[in-house]
C-alpha cells in the first residue's frame, strides 16, 4: 500500500457544485496532514491545513479521520477558478521531518 | 514579505553539461526542501535540510546531484554531467519550524516556482 494515495481523477463537475475528495494514509501514527493546490505549469501553493477537529475556510472543508485513516476536502459552490490539481500532504511522525505528498487529485470545473 | 525565490527560471543545457539551481527561502525559514517534479507526475523529493544538521539526502537519484546551504539560507541544487532524464521542474520548499516544535502546522511548506530544466 502506497504512503498516501489519491484519486487521480479527473473530477469533472459543473459550477456550483459541490465536490469532495478523499486522501488515504497508510501510518496511523501520522501528525500533520495539509491539502495544496497546484495549477497546471505551476508550484504547489497551500490551500489549508487539516487540524484534528476539522477546519473550514470559506467554501473549503477539511477533515480528518483518523480510525479510517484519511482526510478529506470538500469544495462547495465550485467556481471555474477552482479547477486545479489537490495534493494531500502526511507527515509521519519519527526521525523524516519530509511530508509525503500524493499524485494528486484534478478537478475541472465547466460552465 | 517576499516568498521562496528561485533562479533560474529556465534552463537549457545540452548534455553532459554541469547546471546550478538556486533557490532564497523565506527569511526565518530554518527547513529547506528540494523536490523535482516530471511533466505530468507527481512531486519527487530529493534532499532536505534543517538549519545545522546533516542534510538528508536520501531522495537523491544519483552521485551526479548534489545540493549546498550557505549560512542557514540561500541553497545550490548541482547537476554533473545532466542527462536528458534530468529534464524537469526543480522547485524549492521552505518552512518555519523545526522538527520537534509543537503546533500542528510546522510543516506548512512554502513552495518557488520552480526552475524548468530541459537537458537536450
Amino acid at each position: 500500500r502506497k504512503e498516501v494515495e489519491q484519486d487521480p481523477g479527473p473530477f469533472n463537475v459543473p459550477e456550483g457544485a459541490t465536490v469532495a475528495f478523499n486522501c488515504t494514509y497508510s501510518n496511523s501514527a501520522s501528525q500533520s496532514f495539509f491539502w495544496y493546490r497546484q495549477d497546471c505549469r505551476k508550484e504547489p501553493k497551500l490551500l489549508m491545513s487539516v487540524y484534528s477537529s476539522g477546519n473550514e475556510d470559506g467554501r473549503f472543508t477539511a477533515q480528518l479521520n483518523r480510525a479510517s485513516q484519511y482526510i478529506s476536502l470538500l469544495i462547495r459552490d465550485s467556481k471555474l477558478s477552482d479547477s486545479a490539481t489537490y495534493l494531500c500532504v502526511v507527515k509521519s511522525p519519527g526521525g523524516s521531518y519530509i511530508p509525503t505528498f500524493g499524485r494528486g487529485t484534478s478537478l475541472i470545473v465547466h460552465p | 514579505g517576499a516568498g521562496v525565490s528561485q533562479s533560474p527560471s529556465n534552463k537549457v543545457t545540452e548534455k553532459g553539461k554541469d547546471v546550478e539551481l538556486r533557490c532564497d527561502p523565506i527569511s526565518g525559514h530554518t527547513a529547506l526542501y528540494w523536490y523535482r517534479q516530471s511533466l505530468g507526475q507527481g512531486l519527487e523529493f530529493l534532499i532536505y535540510f534543517q538549519g545545522n544538521s546533516a542534510p538528508d539526502k536520501s531522495g537523491l537519484p544519483s552521485d551526479r546531484f548534489s545540493a549546498e546551504r550557505t549560512g542557514g539560507s540561500v541553497s545550490t541544487l548541482t547537476i554533473q554531467r545532466t542527462q536528458q532524464e534530468d529534464s524537469a521542474v526543480y522547485l524549492c520548499a521552505s518552512s518555519q519550524f523545526p522538527p520537534g516544535l509543537a503546533g500542528e502546522n510546522a510543516y506548512e511548506q512554502y513552495f518557488g516556482p520552480g526552475t524548468r530544466l530541459t537537458v537536450t
